[in-house]
């Protein structure tokens, strides 16, 4: 099965607006982050949060975990130009070598 | 703040070579760990690498593929014979222990003519 579907495939919104991002798995846990990779660089590190957790925030970051529905949401708020990029869930699985499996990912685009 | 490394940045080579992918972990890290990411597609984990042993591999490291750890800061990727499907970004990571969160390196483009 499948781990980290991310939706929508793409999102394209004006300079200032807000932009969802959510995330779904289909296993068990350990954590959940968000990356950012502009177009052929490197991946960028935006925030993990736990099993344990519901909500975390960092900067214009909010990322929300729902364990019950196997589901993630990542809002960056009052986007930027600079935001444009495409964003990967990764999960960590519980047993294992901790691998992470990443999403398919969403590409935004902020229009100034 | 310590970064895991990455050389070559960009490594172009013919079908049917071997190439070694380079990566230098967090010093004090225990586990490593290889992605490669296609061109427009999703990062696939490759193989995971603990006490100088393999812990887990993907479908795709097949027998064309190793891994080492050969001075105690070195973990390399070879592929033996590249083929056309091994051009991708291929980006290494490391963690102290369990607990902790990966740490990516900045990636080698490996692209096979």
């Amino acid at each position: 099965s499948q781990q980290g579907e991310e939706d929508p495939q793409a999102l394209s919104i004006q300079e200032g607006e807000n932009a969802t991002m959510n995330c779904s798995y289909k296993t068990s846990i350990n954590n959940l982050q968000w990356y950012r990779q502009n177009s052929g660089r490197g991946l960028v590190h935006l925030i993990l949060i736990r099993s344990n957790e519901r909500e975390k925030h960092s900067g214009r970051l909010r990322v929300t975990l729902d364990t019950s529905k196997k589901s993630s949401s990542l809002l960056i708020t009052a986007s930027r130009a600079a935001d444009t990029a495409s964003y990967f869930c990764a999960t960590e699985g519980t047993g294992g070598a901790q691998k992470l499996v990443f999403g398919q990912g969403t590409r935004l685009t902020i229009n100034p | 703040e310590p970064e895991v490394t990455q050389t070559p940045s960009h490594q172009v080579t013919q079908m049917g070579q071997e190439v070694i992918l380079r990566c230098v972990p967090i010093s004090n890290h225990l586990y490593f760990y290889w992605y490669r990411q296609i061109l427009g597609q999703k990062v696939e984990f490759l193989v995971s690498f603990y006490n100088n042993e393999i812990s887990e591999k993907s479908e795709i490291f097949d027998d064309q593929f190793s891994v080492e750890r050969p001075d105690g800061s070195n973990f390399t990727l070879k592929i033996r014979s590249t083929k056309l499907e091994d051009s991708a970004m291929y980006f290494c990571a490391s963690r102290q222990s369990e607990g902790h969160r990966q740490f990516f390196g900045p990636g080698t483009r490996l692209t096979v003519l």
